[in-house]
């Protein structure tokens, strides 16, 4: 099956820096990647769509300038928490679906941050 | 937007039962997909069922897009079996986003 991953797994930044995450699709490409967070116990709640060589589309209540997306590739989407605080901690997670195929979403495996 | 319902919260089991998930959505769907999230938060693709059945191994999933609902069978659970069971589905159009429900949290003991 499609593999999705992510970097870091995990990150612990103080508060007032910036924290980039990576996600990649390795077998497949995917014009769009999407960008998940998750807060204990709680579900997936979708942040942005993120589109190969164009602005990302941010859900409602989402900061766009604090949680920049980056689509540099068919392979790549980065997204930079900027002056990251203790309430932006929290489970983050991308999902890629294959541009060749319109069916099933893959998922990273998270990156795990917390802001201290 | 869409809602997606799951039932119910929370399940408890002995090893070597059987149960039923059930995921509600409220407005018809392109894509439906069902997902075991690990211990590590990892999310395992189950089944990818916007309509009809599906089997694999002990877990089956069944999808009626009329009735808008889909249930996910596990026989004789295993302790690996633990962990949270999300349905998520394709909102307006397919390639968008997948919503999801808030999960069935299932706990198998020995």
């Amino acid at each position: 099956g499609a593999v999705v991953s992510q970097h870091p797994s995990r990150v612990i930044c103080k508060s007032g820096t910036s924290v980039k995450i990576e996600c990649r699709s390795l077998d497949f490409q995917a014009t769009t990647m999407f960008w998940y967070r998750q807060f204990p116990k709680q579900s997936l709640m979708l942040m942005a769509t993120s589109n190969e060589g164009s602005k990302a589309t941010y859900e409602q209540g989402v900061e766009k300038d604090k949680f920049l997306i980056n689509h540099a590739s068919l392979t790549l989407s980065t997204l930079t928490v900027t002056s990251a605080h203790p309430e932006d901690s929290s489970f983050y997670i991308c999902s890629a679906r294959d541009s060749d195929r319109v069916d099933e979403q893959y998922f990273g495996p998270g990156t795990r941050l917390t802001v201290t | 937007g869409i809602q997606v319902e799951q039932s119910p919260p929370d399940l408890i089991l002995q090893e070597g039962a059987n149960s039923t998930l059930r995921c509600n959505f409220s407005d018809s769907v392109n894509n439906l997909q069902w997902f075991h999230q690990n211990p590590w938060g990892q999310l395992i693709n189950l089944f990818y069922i916007p309509s009809g059945t599906k089997q694999n191994g002990r877990l089956s999933a069944t999808t009626v897009a009329t009735e808008r609902y889909s249930l996910l069978y596990i026989s004789s659970s295993q302790t690996t079996d633990s962990g949270v069971y999300f349905c998520a589905v394709e909102r307006d159009q397919a390639g968008t986003a997948l919503i999801f429900g808030k999960g069935t949290t299932l706990s198998v003991s020995s």
